[in-house]
């Protein structure tokens, strides 16, 4: 079954605005929560994570915001860049279970 | 080296035959992971080292993928009789502490494809 489940698939977002990628787990072992930013042709690299002991973690323009209660955690991306278009995929690890990733959201951002 | 080396990077090779992808860690790091990423999606985890022991193994599709870490640092996945459905991008990482939560580092990948 799938561990983490990530939405949207896609996302468009005009120049200057906010995207936001959410995602959902089952498994309250996990305790580490990072996003990860993949452009065309390169590997994952670590965007921001967060672990479950806070509500949201803010670097630059990057936020997570984190809801222990509904096992859900998001990524906001404030005043979104062209350069910020790539896919973004959220993941969890924990307990004994190694990272799992969900699906990935291919984001666009337009001028 | 500076990051997770991967070779090859590409490999094309016929059905039937075997494949061994290399993975070498960041220098120092402790725990290894394997994972598979189809295009368009989300790395799919295979198995995972912590020095040269396997921690987990459940995300091997098959008895025809094995992996080895034999000195706790470069790692080999290997895969038996290819099939078509083995190509993809398999992609390496590593990380610094034994316990799973901390950042993992990827390397390029290895692009295989079975004809």
């Amino acid at each position: 079954q799938q561990q983490v489940k990530q939405s949207p698939q896609s996302l468009i977002v005009q120049k200057g605005g906010i995207s936001i990628i959410n995602c959902a787990y089952e498994n309250t072992a996990f305790d580490y929560f990072p996003w990860y930013q993949q452009f065309p042709g390169k590997g994952p690299a670590l965007l921001i994570a967060i672990r479950p002991d806070v509500s949201e973690k803010k670097e630059g323009r990057f936020t997570i915001s984190f809801n222990k209660s509904a096992k859900q955690f998001s990524l906001h991306i404030m005043d979104s860049q062209p350069g910020d278009s790539a896919t973004y995929f959220c993941a969890a690890s924990g307990g004994n279970t190694p990272l799992v990733f969900g699906k990935g959201t291919r984001l666009s951002v337009i001028a | 080296g500076a990051g997770v080396s991967q070779s090859p990077r590409y490999k094309v090779t016929k059905r039937g035959q075997d494949v061994a992808l290399r993975c070498d860690p960041i220098s120092g790091h402790v725990s290894l992971y394997w994972y598979r990423q189809a295009l368009g999606q989300g790395p799919e985890f295979l198995t995972y080292f912590n020095y040269e022991a396997q921690q987990d193994k459940s995300g091997l599709p098959n008895d025809r993928f094995s992996a080895e870490r034999p000195e706790g640092s470069i790692s080999t996945l290997t895969i038996q009789r290819t099939e078509q459905r083995d190509s993809a991008m398999y992609r390496c990482a590593s990380s610094s502490l034994v316990v799973g939560s901390t950042e993992a580092f990827f390397g390029q990948g290895t692009r295989l494809t079975v004809v």
